[in-house]
């Protein structure tokens, strides 16, 4: 079966710190990865995704993530946090399949990322 | 171009009655999913639909079902609720595309069983 771990289940960071939050994904064949954020009281946004091509993606506000398909990995990373990145972050896996695009996400369990100003 | 909506955003309901919950994708979009957040399980996938019929479905049992209508817009039912069907029901709309399966997500409807 299809999974996502995120290693961080809560973080918490000084203003212009560094972030790194760790995604793994198990399966085999082609997948699209993604990463979502919450901020609190709104609704999933992407962040930025990888389907092919250049493994190291740049998003919004400053986020970028690099697949690693030799250890099935799919870090978030962002060089210097801000307090408005204060948010719920969620990786995401799409694994596709023979028959076509499927609109099927495998979730990890998200990163609540606390940022003190 | 207008974002996910869903309908309604709140609903408190008892446990035995049956909930409907309606989603209208963005315009084009031919493919709708439903998702259930709790703080416990996380994001779970519910199903989804493109073109009127069922293409997935997650691990979730007969009581939850769902359709879409000939203009993509899609409801879920939920019949016999129990308390545990509380939680935060997410609708995802994407163009399913060749080059993209991004999904886009509404604000969810926020569903309480007493």
């Amino acid at each position: 079966a299809q999974s996502v771990s995120q290693h961080n289940h809560h973080v918490i960071l000084s203003e212009a710190a560094s972030l790194e939050l760790g995604c793994n994904y198990s399966y085999g064949g082609t997948v699209n990865l993604f990463w979502y954020v919450q901020y609190p009281g709104q609704h999933l946004q992407l962040l930025l995704k990888y389907f092919s091509g250049d493994p190291l993606v740049k998003g919004i506000k400053g986020f970028e993530a690099e697949f690693i398909k030799s250890k099935f990995s799919f870090n978030l990373r962002k060089p210097s946090v801000q307090w408005s990145d204060t948010a719920e972050y969620f990786c995401a896996v799409n694994a596709a399949q023979g028959s076509g695009n499927t609109g099927k996400l495998i979730f990890g369990q998200g990163t609540t990322l606390q940022v003190k100003p | 171009k207008a974002g996910v909506t869903q309908t309604p955003r709140y609903l408190i309901k008892t446990r035995g009655q049956q909930v409907t919950l309606s989603c209208s994708p963005i315009s084009g979009h031919r493919s709708v999913s439903w998702y259930q957040q709790t703080p416990g399980q996380g994001l779970q996938f519910l199903f989804e639909y493109f073109s009127e019929t069922q293409r997935n479905k997650g691990n979730f049992p007969g009581r939850f079902s769902g359709r879409q209508f000939s203009n993509s817009r899609s409801e879920m039912n939920v019949s016999t609720l129990e308390l545990g069907d509380s939680a935060l029901y997410l609708c995802a709309s994407g163009p399913d595309s060749a080059l993209s399966n991004e999904q886009f997500f509404g604000p969810g409807t926020r569903l309480t069983v007493l």
